[in-house]
């Protein structure tokens, strides 16, 4: 079946450094989208990507999918410490549930 | 609005013993789901409706029952709870069901911790 992984499992870095995670798809996706988790906390959806090759800014968070729809990078500048916790992409296929990838863990030192 | 409420928040279970874990939503969304979360896993789901009166297995079904009691409700139950069962659980809802052409955003609730000793 469709396998979602995503890399580093962890990333420290201190605030005001960059970061970046990866998830790639053992299939083609139909769209992919990116969540968040807080510490202690429960998924927050935070975009959808649809199109292949699509980028989308939210202030300091650029997503983007690859032009295969195979993978997709999501990008943080100049981190702060509201940026801790664990972001997961999910791929999604016509007629299936999502698959959600592990996930990255993502501590910020002040 | 509340979106998606599970109850309870913590439960600590012996082996063999059951229980169920309930959730309802506010939002009207017909499709409704049930997650856990073990550590380096994600989140895997466990069964889920994708309308008032169908439920379907998942990806990790084994062990758990689940019921849509109506439009906002649905409940997950465990019969003989097991160690291997020790998760943090998430009911979520969307719209329609994800696996359509569009693909609906999952709205989560808070979760429930459960450890079975």
């Amino acid at each position: 079946g469709q396998q979602v992984m995503q890399i580093p499992q962890y990333q420290h870095v201190q605030e005001g450094e960059d970061f970046t995670t990866y998830c790639n798809s053992s299939t083609t996706l139909s769209n992919i989208q990116w969540y968040k988790q807080r510490p202690g906390g429960h998924p927050v959806f935070l975009i959808q990507l649809v199109k292949s090759g699509e980028v989308k800014k939210q202030k300091r968070l650029t997503f983007q999918f690859g032009e295969a729809k195979k993978n997709s990078s999501l990008h943080i500048t100049a981190t702060q410490t509201t940026d801790v916790g664990t972001y997961f992409c999910a791929g999604y296929n016509y007629g299936q549930n999502f698959v959600f990838g592990p996930g990255t863990r993502l501590s910020v030192l002040p | 609005n509340a979106g998606v409420t599970q109850t309870p928040k913590f439960q600590v279970l012996k082996t063999g013993q059951s229980m169920t874990l309930q959730c309802a939503q506010d939002m009207n969304h017909n499709s409704m789901y049930w997650y856990r979360q073990d550590p380096g896993m994600g989140l895997r789901l466990i069964y889920y409706s994708a309308s008032e009166g169908t439920t379907d297995k998942g990806e990790v079904p084994n062990g758990y029952n689940v019921s849509r009691l109506n439009k906002r409700e649905f409940s997950l139950r465990l019969e003989s709870a097991a160690p291997s069962q020790t998760s943090v659980y998430f009911c979520a809802s969307s719209e329609s069901w994800q696996g359509l052409f569009g693909a609906n955003v999952l709205t989560f609730g808070a979760g429930s911790r459960l450890t079975v000793l």
